[in-house]
Parts: C-alpha cells; sequence; structure tokens
C-alpha cells in the first residue's frame, strides 16, 4: 500500500487560513469516507483531529475543519494560531481493510 | 478516561525480536468496540502503521511488515502486544500503540516507547 501524498510543508501567519491536501487514489481516500487527520507535536504522539472526513472529536476547536473531493482530502486550519504549528498527518481507510498514512505535511506559523 | 502505555525493552540488538506491550486502562479490550493497534515513526519520519488486533484475537498486519510482525492480546490483562522478528537498524522508531474507531481512525494514543535496534 502506498503512502498518501501530502506537501511537505505550508505556512501562514496569525489569523490567516491554510490548507493541506490528501491525495490518495480511488482505493482509498475516494472509495470511502472514511479520511482522519492528526496533530503532532514535536517530541508528542498523534493527535486525532478530524474523522470520517469531517467529524471534530470533542474538544477540537471548530477552527479545524475537514472536506473531501474525489481521491483528496482536506484539512483546513481557520484563524491561524501559534500552537498549531505542528506536523499534520492524514490517514484513510483502504480496500485492504488496512489504514494507510500520509507523508505529514509540517505547518509553520510564520 | 482510557490511556495506553508501551513497555518494553529500549534497546534490541540486530536479528533479534522486539517486543512491545500496550496497557490499555480506563476502559475494556474485551468491550469489542474497537480494535488496537501499533504505529512506528523513524526518528525525524512519518507515521506507519504496523498492525491491528480485535479482542477476538483476529488481525490485520501491513503487508510490507507481515512475514515479521505477530499481534496478540490478553483480555485477562487487559494488554495486547507486538512482536517483531530479524530486526534491524532499519526498524529503530518510536513505538505507538493506539485505540482504533470504525472507520479505522486513531483517538487514543500511548506516549510512545523508542526502540533501538544496535550491537
Amino acid at each position: 500500500q502506498s503512502a498518501l501524498t501530502q506537501p511537505a510543508s505550508v505556512s501562514g501567519s496569525p489569523g490567516q487560513s491554510i490548507t493541506i491536501s490528501c491525495t490518495g487514489t480511488s482505493s482509498d481516500v475516494g472509495g470511502y469516507n472514511y479520511v482522519s487527520w492528526y496533530q503532532q507535536h514535536p517530541g508528542k504522539a498523534p493527535k486525532l483531529m478530524i474523522y470520517e472526513v469531517s467529524n471534530r472529536p470533542s474538544g477540537v476547536p471548530d477552527r479545524f475543519s475537514g472536506s473531501k473531493s474525489g481521491n483528496t482530502a482536506s484539512l483546513t486550519i481557520s484563524g491561524l494560531q501559534a500552537e498549531d504549528e505542528a506536523d499534520y498527518y492524514c490517514s484513510s481507510y483502504t480496500s485492504s481493510s488496512t489504514p494507510v498514512f500520509g507523508g505529514g505535511t509540517k505547518l509553520t506559523v510564520l | 478516561q482510557v490511556q495506553l502505555q508501551e513497555s518494553g525493552p529500549g534497546l534490541v540488538k540486530p536479528s533479534q525480536t522486539l517486543s512491545l506491550t500496550c496497557t490499555v486502562s480506563g476502559g475494556s479490550i474485551s468491550s469489542g468496540d474497537y480494535y488496537w493497534s501499533w504505529i512506528r515513526q523513524p526518528p525525524g519520519k512519518g507515521l506507519e502503521w504496523i498492525g491491528y488486533i480485535y479482542y477476538s484475537g483476529s488481525t490485520y498486519y501491513n503487508p510490507s511488515l507481515k512475514s515479521r510482525v505477530t499481534i496478540s492480546v490478553d483480555t485477562s490483562k487487559n494488554q495486547f502486544s507486538l512482536k517483531l522478528s530479524s530486526v534491524t537498524a532499519a526498524d529503530t522508531a518510536v513505538y505507538y500503540c493506539a485505540r482504533v474507531k470504525i472507520g479505522l481512525s486513531h483517538d487514543y494514543w500511548g506516549q510512545g516507547t523508542l526502540v533501538t535496534v544496535s550491537s
């Protein structure tokens, strides 16, 4: 199973909005509404931010939103804050009943 | 609040078997509502899913690691375990255990444990 494709890095200024893309195939992202997004700060475990494409777990700010079109999913962070600076990973259910992760995107808040 | 904690040796010699255990508290592995997963992250790199197990013992493994991986569950201890055989330096990573929801999103994670493969 090949990793999902994410940009290596994105950046934005405080208060701005950014979007991180996650591209797969019809056997994963495009075939199921089971895309998740994780935030990881240095030295910490990943934290689930979005599940089932666009659902937020309890406690995750509504500044974080998810969407999907075809084989590409997206994570949008609006009203960017300094504490949003982290690595972000997408993940999708696959036709093999297994998950696949993206390569990760480093978000820099300028 | 569900908590997961990895435990096991931090140093393993090449060609030996890496063994880790994840202890779950605040919820029962036997509830049947979740799967239980192992994920690893080499230093400075991304996440790699290793495999997951259901309380009944049914397993799914990453095809790239399948020949070397065994995941097992001990419901009496509320634990699940990972064995990775014939390790090399490429298996050096932080190993995480996590709870898996329907749709395979990982909603609770352990803090991770660094395993170094070196002689």
